[in-house]
């Protein structure tokens, strides 16, 4: 039963673009919604987060985007950097669970020069 | 490095032996999580402890797996009578609180490998 969905293995934009990486969930309970990044051999990076009564939050050149109706949430990048290219994992939480995650499979952004 | 502490970072063992990973949280942060990250997947939660305290196992699989917070110390997972399928990338986090969605910050993890 996978409840946090990314259907795209993978994206590849060019520098200075934006990146759009998306995320469907299916708990309706669901009311935090997280962000990370995570290199090869690292730990994932805490990004950018959003709580179920936002539709949007930014933060720099990160902005996430979250439609409660349709259950879906994405990330823009931009302008996107070389150095973004990493594993993008989507993660959402409900509060009577006590903060346990549930994570996507993953995105893997290339940032082409 | 005020992180999460993980060690080892590689750890290798043969079937039937006895696994201990070890997590230090962030200073201040009182919440552990375990995370599981099997090749080509996300990671799957697996426990989350306070000090002293199991909340939830739910992602805990019944046999041969458990784990512990003490009141001193890091936390450790310890897995019993290792077999080829517990290969994968084991993942600490902790909080602060509960209170205010705070984000997990996760530590670099232990790759356990399974001869």
């Amino acid at each position: 039963d996978q409840q946090v969905k990314q259907n795209s293995p993978s994206l590849s934009v060019q520098e200075g673009r934006i990146s759009i990486l998306n995320c469907d969930y299916t708990n309706s309970m669901f009311d935090y919604f997280l962000w990370y990044k995570k290199y090869p051999a690292e730990g994932p990076t805490f990004l950018i987060s959003i709580s179920s009564i936002k539709d949007k939050n930014e933060d720099g050149r990160f902005t996430v985007f979250l439609n409660k109706s349709a259950k879906h949430l994405s990330l823009h990048i931009v302008p996107s950097q070389p150095g973004d290219s990493a594993v993008y994992f989507c993660a959402a939480s409900e509060e009577t669970s006590g903060s346990r995650l549930t994570f996507g499979e993953g995105t893997q952004l290339t940032v082409n020069p | 490095n005020a992180g999460v502490m993980q060690n080892p970072r590689h750890l290798v063992r043969r079937r039937g032996q006895e696994a201990r990973l070890r997590c230090s949280p962030m200073k201040g942060h009182s919440h552990v999580y375990w995370y599981r990250q099997l090749p080509e997947e996300g990671l799957k939660f697996m426990v989350y402890l306070q000090k002293e305290n199991i909340i939830d196992e739910s992602g805990m699989p019944k046999e041969r797996f458990s784990a512990e917070f003490p009141k001193e110390g890091p936390s450790i997972l310890r897995i019993q009578q290792v077999v080829r399928g517990d290969s994968a990338a084991y993942f600490c986090a902790s909080s602060p609180s509960l209170r205010g969605n705070q984000p997990q910050h996760f530590g670099d993890g232990t790759r356990l490998s399974i001869l």
